[in-house]
C-alpha cells in the first residue's frame, strides 16, 4: 500500500525565518505534486516535479525530489504572512494521486 | 482557470436519500477524478474515469457510484447517503507525466443529516 508522511502536520513560524515541509512515500515514483490549499478553497497548484534531482522555485517556495530516497522538500525562504495555508504533497501512482495529511502552516507577522 | 466546474457548491441532505454530484470540464480531457477530503486525511479517491463509459475504482468506492456518458461531464452519486458521507468532494481533471499535472474544481460542501 502507498503511504504519503507529511511532516510536520502544524508549523507556527516568524515571518523572515526559514523552514522546510519533507514529504515521504513508500513506494516507487517519480511524480511528486505539491499543493496549496486556502481555509474553504480549492486546491492550487504549486510545483509539479516528474524526474529525480527534480528542483523548482517560486517566489519564496522551492521544491525538490529525490525519487531514491523516496523524499520531495517544500522550503521556504524568509516566511510572509500571505504564505499561510495548508500544504499538501501527492506522489502519482498509475494516474491516481495518493495524499499526504497535509500541512498546516501559520506565518505571524 | 482551467475550465472545471463543480456543482452544486453546497448541499445538505437527509441520511438515506440518493445525491449526484456533478463535475463539467471544457477542456476536452480524457482523466477525470472525485476525491473526498476529510480532516487529517488529506484528499482520498473515490473514483476515476479515462474516458467515456470508463470508469474504476479508487481507495473509497464503497457507497458511490459514477456515470461519465460525455467527456466534458463526470457524476457522482450516492445511492443512499450517510452521515460517514458528509465531506467535501472535489473533481479533479488530468493525467500526470507534464507540467501541468492536475486541476481541481471549488468543491461541493456536502452535509448529511
Amino acid at each position: 500500500e502507498l503511504k504519503v508522511e507529511q511532516n510536520p502536520l502544524f508549523l507556527s513560524m516568524q515571518e523572515g525565518k526559514n523552514y522546510t515541509i519533507y514529504c515521504n512515500y513508500s513506494t516507487t515514483s517519480d511524480r511528486l505534486y505539491w499543493y496549496r490549499q486556502d481555509p474553504g478553497k480549492s486546491l492550487e497548484s504549486l510545483f509539479v516535479l516528474l524526474s529525480n534531482g527534480a528542483v523548482k522555485q517560486e517566489g519564496r517556495l522551492m521544491a525538490s525530489l529525490d525519487t531514491k530516497a523516496r523524499l520531495s522538500t517544500l522550503h521556504i525562504t524568509a516566511a510572509v504572512h500571505d504564505l499561510s495555508a495548508t500544504y499538501f504533497c501527492a506522489v502519482d501512482s498509475n494516474y491516481q494521486l495518493i495524499w499526504g495529511a497535509g500541512t498546516k502552516l501559520i506565518i505571524k507577522p | 482557470d482551467a475550465g472545471i466546474t463543480q456543482s452544486p457548491r453546497h448541499k445538505v441532505t437527509e441520511t438515506g436519500t440518493p445525491v449526484t454530484l456533478r463535475c463539467h470540464q471544457t477542456e476536452n480531457h480524457r482523466y477525470m477524478y472525485w476525491y473526498r477530503q476529510d480532516p487529517g486525511h488529506g484528499l482520498r479517491l473515490i473514483h476515476y474515469s479515462y474516458g467515456v463509459k470508463d470508469t474504476d475504482k479508487g481507495e473509497v468506492s464503497d457507497g458511490y457510484s459514477v456515470s461519465r456518458s460525455k467527456t466534458e461531464d463526470f457524476l457522482l452519486t450516492l445511492e443512499s447517503a450517510t452521515s460517514s458521507q458528509t465531506s467535501v468532494y472535489f473533481c479533479a481533471i488530468g493525467s500526470g507525466g507534464d507540467n501541468y499535472g492536475y486541476t481541481f474544481g471549488s468543491g461541493t460542501r456536502l452535509t448529511v443529516v
